[in-house]
């Protein structure tokens, strides 16, 4: 059982340009999240999305896309990356709300982004 | 709007010492919940707990206790006879629904020592 998987683990990109953290979670959790992690910022919320096709915006979303065609993955789209954008990425899903949903949060692994 | 306040920012104690972190919340929610999670020097995010905002009962889990007061929205984690392995980040979270999106406090940074 893998669990929360991210890809990649590092990457280090250009000012402008574009690329795709992957998650992907093998659970069948419905709802699943990406947060971002700064030096004395805690994690922050950047998008979630409750099931495939519904996304919603988080605490920063600017600078981000996302979307959900399957419940298993959700990627994050940096369209133009920034210097201000170079963070510790987490995803993270759980079950859906009901029975038995202790709330507990599964994360991956963490992608390591730098942007110059 | 929801808030978590961490005002510990760095903790440093010798080993086999108790330690106690604080966590006070904000929110306007009448049913929430609390979690703290732990950041271990690895990078990983483990869950320790949640407390719903309707169980105030404490909770005690081997070394680890949970102060859970709605009186002063406070939310604390006391480790007794701390070890070096406890040394982390640790986070304390706030959600109007279990893990729904998540409001997490910026952390405390624990320092066991030999």
């Amino acid at each position: 059982n893998a669990g929360v998987t991210q890809t990649p683990k590092f990457q280090v990109l250009k000012t402008g340009q574009s690329m795709t953290l992957q998650c992907a979670q093998d659970m069948n959790h419905e709802y699943m999240s990406w947060y971002r992690q700064d030096p004395g910022m805690g994690l922050r919320l950047i998008h979630y999305s409750v099931g495939a096709g519904i996304t919603d915006q988080g605490e920063v979303p600017n600078g981000y896309n996302v979307s959900r065609s399957t419940t298993e993955d959700f990627p994050l789209r940096l369209l133009s990356a920034a210097p201000s954008q170079t963070s510790v990425y987490f995803c993270a899903s759980r079950v859906s709300s009901g029975t038995g949903n202790t709330g507990e949060l599964f994360f991956g692994e963490g992608s390591r982004l730098t942007v110059l | 709007a929801q808030k978590v306040t961490q005002a510990q920012t760095e903790i440093s104690v010798v080993e086999k010492e108790d330690v106690t972190l604080d966590c006070v919340y904000e929110t306007r929610d009448t049913t929430y919940y609390l979690f703290w999670y732990k950041q271990p020097p690895s990078g990983e995010l483990v869950f320790l707990i949640r407390r719903n905002s309707f169980d105030e009962q404490n909770e005690i889990s081997g070394r680890y206790s949970w102060n859970f007061q709605k009186s002063t929205s406070s939310f604390n984690f006391t480790i007794t006879a701390s070890q070096v392995v406890d040394s982390a980040v640790y986070f304390c979270a706030l959600s109007g629904v279990p893990g729904y999106a998540l409001n997490f406090g910026k952390g405390t940074s624990l320092l066991v020592t030999p």
